[in-house]
């Protein structure tokens, strides 16, 4: 069974510093999303990673695959108020079009 | 415009009662998804569906039914057996496009049964 797992659940910073969410899970695949959520709202597609070392940027944000070690990173530079949300990664078991999502960050910038 | 709707965006109903949610998607995608998601948890997969008049349950399909006899409709069904059915229920489309099933959300419902 595909489990994923993020870390930190929740996290509070404050505006200008830089800091990293952890999503690693179980079994090997090659495909991972991140996806945010505002507070009582949908989920809104931030990044798709398809392959070992793919990196995608957005901003201040930046998300990074690495399938050896099963583990993809969220990082967050320079956080900004509009950046509060939760983020969650999700990953696909292989060969099928199913996700299994982590439990989310929930991350609250500070002015 | 293309999209996934949900309706309705609140419902409230009487504990015993079936409800139906509505989901609607233009976006010519073959397969659907419905999701639950409780305070503080990730969402966890009730049904899915690859094709027209197909579907599969997944993690928690346990007092939930759903048919799909049009390609851009998926209504998903809480019965009265569904013990805990207060919730946020999303529902999702996919089609594979440049190798990936990403899945794009709609906007939710909120159930409240007491």
């Amino acid at each position: 069974e595909l489990k994923v797992e993020q870390n930190p659940l929740f996290l509070s910073m404050q505006e200008g510093k830089n800091y990293t969410i952890y999503c690693n899970y179980s079994t090997t695949s090659d495909r991972l999303y991140w996806y945010r959520q505002d507070p009582g709202k949908s989920l809104e597609s931030l990044f798709v990673l398809l392959s070992n070392g793919a990196v995608k940027q957005e901003g201040r944000l930046m998300a990074s695959l690495d399938t050896k070690a099963r583990l993809s990173t969220l990082h967050i530079t320079a956080a900004v108020h509009d950046l509060s949300a939760t983020y969650f990664c999700a990953v696909d078991i292989g060969g099928s079009e199913k996700l299994v999502f982590g439990k989310g960050t929930k991350l609250t910038v500070n002015p | 415009d293309g999209g996934i709707t949900q309706s309705p965006k609140y419902l409230f109903r009487k504990e015993g009662q079936n409800v139906t949610l509505s989901c609607e998607q233009n976006l010519n995608h073959d397969a659907m998804y419905w999701y639950r998601q409780d305070p503080g948890q990730g969402l966890r997969l009730i049904y899915y569906s690859q094709i027209v008049n197909d579907f599969q349950k997944g993690d928690i399909a346990e007092g939930y039914s759903v048919s799909r006899e049009k390609k851009e409709s998926f209504p998903l069904t809480v019965t009265s057996a569904q013990k805990n059915p207060t919730a946020f229920y999303l529902c999702a489309s996919s089609t594979w496009t440049s190798g990936t099933y990403e899945q794009y959300f709609g906007p939710g419902t909120r159930l409240t049964v007491t």
